[in-house]
Parts: structure tokens; C-alpha cells; sequence
């Protein structure tokens, strides 16, 4: 199946710095990518949706100038923390689907990141 | 609004089976998906269906009723391994998935 590899795993930050999260589609081109936040026993959040030379399309309440997202190349997705706060501290996840497979829907997804802020 | 519901936790018995039921309002329809996530990690793809009736792969089967607004996942012969948090996710009209907030199930020796 499809590979999305998400860099860093861990990642643990001072209050007030900012944290680059990776996210490429290994084996696949992906002219969409998908960024959730997920708080522990809760469920995934979509956070925005990254377009390949694009602006990406942010959920309503999520801050656009706090969760930089760029897209520049259809492997590559970044989501950047700026100004991280402890309530950022939180796992994300960057997910993508594959178009060679057809509309199956199915969405693939990177390992994860988990962000802590001191 | 648009709603998942599904029961936040279950508990089992290893190698019997388990039925976890997941209902939803949503904006239109185009394919609920069940997903599978350990602790700690990233969600894995275990079922999509479409179409009224249930999909059988391995221990796991998946059924969907769209005029009831109703699936389940059966999982079947538990091993240990089966312990995990199990998502139930509603793609609406505009193609956006719709989360539940997930089954975390216990299977006890």
C-alpha cells in the first residue's frame, strides 16, 4: 500500500518557539494532504487541508497565522508551529490518499507527532 | 449537525468475537470507513463501505445500513492484538470525513 512517512516522531519544545512537522507521500504523488490534531481519548480534528501550490484550506477556529502549512512539492507537506504554547502540546497527524487507487477513499497516514511544550 | 456516535469503550474476551456499533447523521453520504489505532499511533485502514450489506476481509467483516444510518465492525476470533482504539468515519456530500470519536476495546486473557 501506499507509505506517508511524518517527521519528527517526538518532539518536545520551549513555550514560545516554533516546531516544523514533515510529511511526505513516499511512494505516491499527493496534490492533497490532510493535517489533524488529536488530544488523547478524543478523536482526529481536522486542522486544514494542505493543496500542492496552494494555499491551504484551514477548519473553521484553527489560527492560519499559528499552523503555517506549505505545500510545495506533490511528496511534501510542512506544518508548522509558530509560537508554540503547552496547549499546543498535542499529537498530529498528516494523512494523504493515493489518486492511483482510485476513489476508494482510503486514506493513508503518517506515523504521527507528538508534540510536548514546556 | 453532523454527528458519529459510537460506544467509547468495550471489553472482550480473547478468541471470542465483538460487535462495535457505529451510528451517524450526516450531510449527505459517500462511504463510511472503519479505521483501526493503536495507542500512540497512527490510524490504519480496516474497511469502506458504500453500499447497503456487509464486507467480509479475514476476522473482520464491516456492515452498513444507509437508511438506519448504522454500521458495525465484527471482529471475529480476538487475539491480543486487537486491543486498540477503532474509528468510525462518514465521508458527507462535500467529501470531508467525519470523525467519531472512537472505541477503545479491552480484550482480557
Amino acid at each position: 500500500g501506499a507509505v506517508v512517512s511524518q517527521h519528527p516522531s517526538w518532539v518536545i519544545c520551549k513555550s514560545g518557539t516554533s516546531v516544523k512537522i514533515e510529511c511526505r507521500s513516499l511512494d505516491f504523488q499527493a496534490t492533497t494532504m490532510f493535517w489533524y490534531r488529536q488530544f488523547p481519548k478524543q478523536s482526529l480534528m481536522l486542522m486544514a487541508t494542505s493543496n500542492e501550490g496552494s494555499k491551504a484550506t484551514y477548519e473553521q477556529g484553527v489560527e492560519k497565522d499559528k499552523f503555517l502549512i506549505n505545500h510545495a512539492s506533490l511528496t511534501l507537506s510542512t506544518l508548522t508551529v509558530t509560537s508554540a504554547h503547552p496547549e499546543d502540546s498535542s499529537f498530529y497527524i498528516c494523512s494523504a490518499r493515493d489518486p492511483g487507487l482510485g476513489d476508494t477513499g482510503e486514506l493513508f497516514f503518517g506515523e504521527g507527532s507528538r508534540l510536548t511544550v514546556l | 449537525g453532523q454527528n458519529i456516535d459510537q460506544p467509547t469503550e468495550m471489553t472482550a474476551t480473547e478468541g471470542a468475537i465483538v460487535q462495535i456499533n457505529c451510528t451517524y447523521q450526516t450531510s449527505g453520504f459517500n462511504g463510511l470507513f472503519w479505521y483501526q489505532q493503536h495507542a500512540g499511533e497512527a490510524p490504519t485502514f480496516l474497511s469502506y463501505n458504500v453500499l447497503d450489506g456487509l464486507e467480509e476481509k479475514g476476522r473482520f467483516s464491516s456492515f452498513l445500513s444507509r437508511s438506519k444510518g448504522y454500521s458495525y465492525l465484527l471482529l471475529k476470533e480476538l487475539q491480543m492484538k486487537d486491543s486498540a482504539s477503532y474509528l468510525c468515519a462518514v465521508r458527507d456530500s462535500n467529501y470531508q470525513l467525519i470523525w467519531g470519536a472512537g472505541t477503545k476495546l479491552i480484550i482480557k486473557p
